[in-house]
């Protein structure tokens, strides 16, 4: 049973158009997570997030960042779009240890 | 190279039958995690351990820190256990949750 839900479950937009996706989680947990995956279904951590504590992978683009409101969301915002952006986006939740994640978002970039 | 060494890339398993998972880390690693990837895309956390041994129902995973491996045992497999199985670690060095993940294995169990 999914407690972290994710929107859209898809989305195609094209090349330097911005993107937000959303990520809810109702497990109570601290720590908040995106991860990409790509074509090949690698995945690769992109942020995580603890109490205002943002950790970011050094290989990010910075057209990626991400906003939380409260330690229940967190969303991303691309802000403009390119090609090598399409892949699945997937949210996880953790208390301390195991990850839960979401379903996923799926980018394609036109 | 990859920190984190998974095998084999792809698997086949007749139902009833079992085989074994692995993954290799070239850095010391002080937990790993198991998922299954299904058809619809979610993720399935399976397993987390720190040290030792772990069994729920048909699957079984156990990490050896100081030998750098993970496995995870499938037995008596199921049509729906088909999909991709995925090692992740964390290291030492890293926040909590920020995971590694191996390549994966895709599964394929048939009738």
């Amino acid at each position: 049973e999914t407690a972290v839900f994710q929107t859209p479950n898809y989305h195609v937009t094209q090349v330097g158009n911005e993107v937000s996706f959303n990520c809810k989680q109702t497990l109570g947990h601290d720590t908040m997570y995106w991860y990409k995956q790509d074509s090949k279904k690698l995945l690769k951590i992109m942020f995580s997030y603890n109490n205002k504590q943002l950790i970011v992978n050094e290989t990010v683009p910075r057209r990626f960042s991400p906003q939380s409101s409260d330690k229940a969301h967190l969303n991303l915002r691309i802000k403009s779009v390119e090609p090598e952006d399409s892949a699945v986006y997937l949210c996880a939740s953790s208390p301390r240890e195991r990850l839960f994640f979401g379903h996923g978002t799926k980018l394609s970039v036109l | 190279g990859d920190q984190v060494e998974q095998s084999p890339s792809a698997l086949s398993l007749h139902e009833g039958t079992g085989s074994a998972l692995r993954c290799n880390f070239t850095t010391t690693m002080r937990a790993v995690q198991w998922f299954q990837q299904n058809s619809r895309g979610s993720l399935i956390n399976l397993f987390y351990l720190a040290s030792g041994t772990k069994e729920n129902g048909r699957l079984k995973s156990t990490f050896n820190s100081k030998e750098s491996y993970s496995t995870l045992h499938i037995r008596d497999a199921q049509l729906e256990d088909s999909g991709t199985y995925f090692c992740a670690a964390e290291a030492g060095t890293q926040v909590v949750g920020q995971l590694t993940f191996g390549r994966g294995t895709r599964l394929q169990v048939y009738a």
